[in-house]
């Protein structure tokens, strides 16, 4: 079956780095996208990755592995407004996107 | 209008009605897509329509059904709400149904059925 697992919830310090890790398996593999999801609003995209390693965008990074079905989000210089939830899906052979729950990121001062 | 629509932002609904959740995009995107999202599950997949004239299942069809009559418009229709069908509705489209291909998301329409 396609399963994509994530943390349900994680906290962190304002300022510091955290990083959210998500495992998946799917029937092929497109790559693997990181969306942003505030409480009462719709995800926004953050990130894709198809090929191994590390992909920087300013305060946001996201890697993949594809040989062990593994991909993180790593967010640096966390600020308050960064309190979300993060999405991790994948993209199967179909070209659909299997979701995993989120993970819900606190920041505390 | 910028991006995608979705109305009614909010419904409560009594169960045996039909309801219709209208979506609409500006982006001339081929393919769009209707997902629900309960609390502690991820987002689950529909009906999708990879261009106008055409709709397919995704994982939960069941009670649902969809029409893509033209590139802009994607509607969903509940025929005899239940219960189970309270839940966030999000509308999403894609430029097309590829490798790479980012998913944007209207702002939702929260529904609940009594």
């Amino acid at each position: 079956g396609q399963n994509i697992d994530q943390p349900t919830e994680m906290t962190a310090t304002e300022g510091a780095i955290v990083q959210i890790n998500c495992t998946y398996q799917t029937s092929g593999f497109n790559g693997l996208f990181w969306y942003q999801q505030h409480a009462g609003e719709a995800p926004t995209f953050l990130s894709y990755n198809v090929l191994d390693g590390l992909e920087e965008k300013g305060r946001f990074s996201s890697f993949l592995s594809r040989s062990k079905g593994y991909s993180y989000l790593l967010l640096k210089e966390l600020q308050m407004k960064d309190s979300a939830s993060y999405l991790c899906a994948a993209m199967d052979s179909n070209y659909q996107l299997i979701w995993g729950a989120g993970t819900k990121l606190i920041i505390k001062p | 209008i910028a991006g995608i629509t979705q109305a009614p932002t909010s419904q409560i609904l009594a169960a045996g009605r039909r309801m219709t959740l209208r979506c609409t995009q500006d982006m001339r995107h081929n393919a769009m897509y209707w997902y629900r999202q309960d609390l502690g599950l991820g987002l689950r997949l529909i009906h999708y329509s990879n261009t106008a004239g055409t709709t397919g299942k995704g994982e939960v069809p069941d009670g649902y059904s969809v029409s893509r009559a033209n590139t802009d418009d994607f509607p969903l229709t509940l025929a005899s709400a239940v219960p189970s069908q309270t839940s966030v509705y999000f509308c999403a489209s894609s430029n097309l149904a590829g490798v790479g291909d980012t998913q944007y998301f209207g702002p939702g329409t929260r529904l609940t059925v009594l």
